[in-house]
């Protein structure tokens, strides 16, 4: 099974800060990346799939890079609103579509 | 609007059975493959298993393969999955989900609690 690492497991920052959250997975998955957002007691949200495709009414200021085994998801001019956890998930075939373990993104 | 609406969730006894259900409206529940993610209780997101759109497809986590079955109803636009033999390590919200074409898990349910104890 494909193995997903993500780093850091922890970040704080400043609103209007930019930031990158990392993602590695354990063997060459092409573009099959997905990122996700997920604020306490709610279900996850779509943000990035392909490694670099905007889901439909994200924000500019998401954005995905990466190929292969690396991956990134930066946010640009942090808002309130994007204080929350982020999570990778490859959807190279076949399953089982592993997460990574999450990034909490707090205010500085 | 899209919808999906999970249900079936509760206490359960270690060896014991549940089955979850998953609603969906708002869109072409037979074109999607879909899938079941759960998260333990502070912990994160744990792909547990996922069914082509036919049916002809599925796949599990190896943590449930054998006591976990998923199962859907493109008539009824329904998905299901029975999990039998029941563990604690099994308590988590499970979350319904659709993916169209390997591009991410686009629509999900808001969850249900399934909790596992004596």
């Amino acid at each position: 099974d494909i193995q997903m690492t993500q780093s850091p497991s922890s970040l704080s920052a400043s609103v209007g800060d930019r930031i990158t959250i990392t993602c590695r997975a354990s063997q060459n998955i092409k573009t099959y990346l997905n990122w996700y957002q997920q604020k306490p007691g709610t279900a996850p949200k779509l943000l990035i799939f392909a490694a670099s495709s905007l889901q439909n009414g994200v924000p500019s200021r998401f954005s995905g890079s990466g190929s292969g085994t690396d991956f990134t998801l930066t946010i640009s001019n942090l808002q309130p609103e994007d204080f929350a956890t982020y999570y990778c998930q490859h959807s190279y075939p076949p399953p089982p579509n592993t997460f990574g373990q999450g990034t909490k993104l707090d205010i500085k | 609007e899209v919808k999906l609406v999970e249900s079936g969730g509760g206490l359960v006894k270690p060896g014991g059975a549940l089955r979850l259900s998953c609603a969906a409206s708002g869109f072409s529940f037979g074109g999607y493959d879909m899938h079941w993610v759960r998260q333990a209780p502070g912990k994160g997101l744990e792909w547990v298993s996922s069914i082509s759109s036919n049916g002809a497809y599925i796949y599990y986590v190896d943590s449930v393969k054998g006591r976990f079955t998923i199962s859907r109803d493109n008539a009824k636009n329904s998905l299901h999955l029975q999990m039998n033999s029941l563990r604690v390590e099994d308590t988590a919200v499970y979350y319904c989900a659709s993916e169209w074409g390997a591009a991410g898990l686009e629509y999900w349910g808001q969850g249900t609690l399934v909790t596992v104890s004596s």
